[in-house]
């Protein structure tokens, strides 16, 4: 069982904005630690798409954006393209050098 | 441009020990500044988290495999391995080796991984 809860799976259609939540306890996610996001394509390695909480790397789209309250982290995706369909984790640095992800996330473009 | 790429037996017997190899390009495990990891994916499941290796030898393991595992490095050959002793059915996973950055200030800490190897499965069965 994963430290960090995601929905298992969210949809929208093209062009529009959707949000996946990713909340963990107080040592994962919360007041100390920070999260990354990835993106899996089936079949595929997952990428790096937001590190620390809201920074994207060189080369991700800035339809990708990150941001955390309390023990919840989002990304959020805008503009939603049919190519975002994948999978989606976040992960954190959890208490005791231990390293978590989250279930996962199904996108489906509609 | 860093790359990882995984080696290693795709199908491994119960009981016995799984071996991977990933080699790392664009980027020297000795210099330092990063952590290097292996993850795993079982069929249809998300990612889990196997342990680190950092260079200097400090190495930390996900304490459900911890008894099980071995994470080394060969600097000569800028490669690290993972080493899954007693394997049975339930290790069968696309494992993938990572290039982990770690920032921490204070009590916090921010990690991420990346790149990524392109992933390996290993199938457990007699």
């Amino acid at each position: 069982q994963s430290a960090l809860t995601q929905p298992a799976s969210v949809s929208g259609s093209p062009g529009q904005s959707i949000t996946i939540s990713c909340t963990g306890t107080s040592s994962a996610v919360g007041g100390y630690n920070y999260v990354s996001w990835y993106q899996q394509h089936p079949g595929k390695a997952p990428k790096l798409m937001i590190y620390n909480v809201s920074n994207r790397p060189s080369g991700v789209s800035n339809r990708f954006s990150g941001s955390k309250s309390g023990n919840t982290a989002s990304l959020t995706i805008s503009g939603l393209q049919a190519e975002d369909e994948a999978d989606y984790y976040c992960s954190s640095y959890a208490e005791s050098n231990i390293r978590v992800f989250g279930g996962g996330t199904k996108l489906t473009v509609l | 441009q860093v790359q990882l790429q995984e080696s290693g037996p795709g199908l491994v017997k119960p009981s016995q020990t799984l071996s991977l190899t990933c080699t790392v390009s664009g980027d020297s495990i000795s210099s330092g500044g990063y952590y290097w990891s292996w993850i795993r994916q079982h069929p249809g499941k998300g990612l889990e988290w196997i342990g680190y290796l950092y260079y200097g030898g400090s190495t930390y393991y996900n304490p459900s495999l911890k008894s099980r595992v071995t994470i080394s490095v060969d600097t000569s050959k800028n490669q690290f391995s993972l080493k899954l002793n007693s394997v049975t059915a339930a290790d069968t996973a696309v494992y993938y080796c990572a290039r982990e950055g770690v920032d921490c200030s204070g009590a916090s800490c921010n990690n991420w991984f990346d790149p990524w190897g392109q992933g390996t499965l290993v199938t457990v069965s007699s």
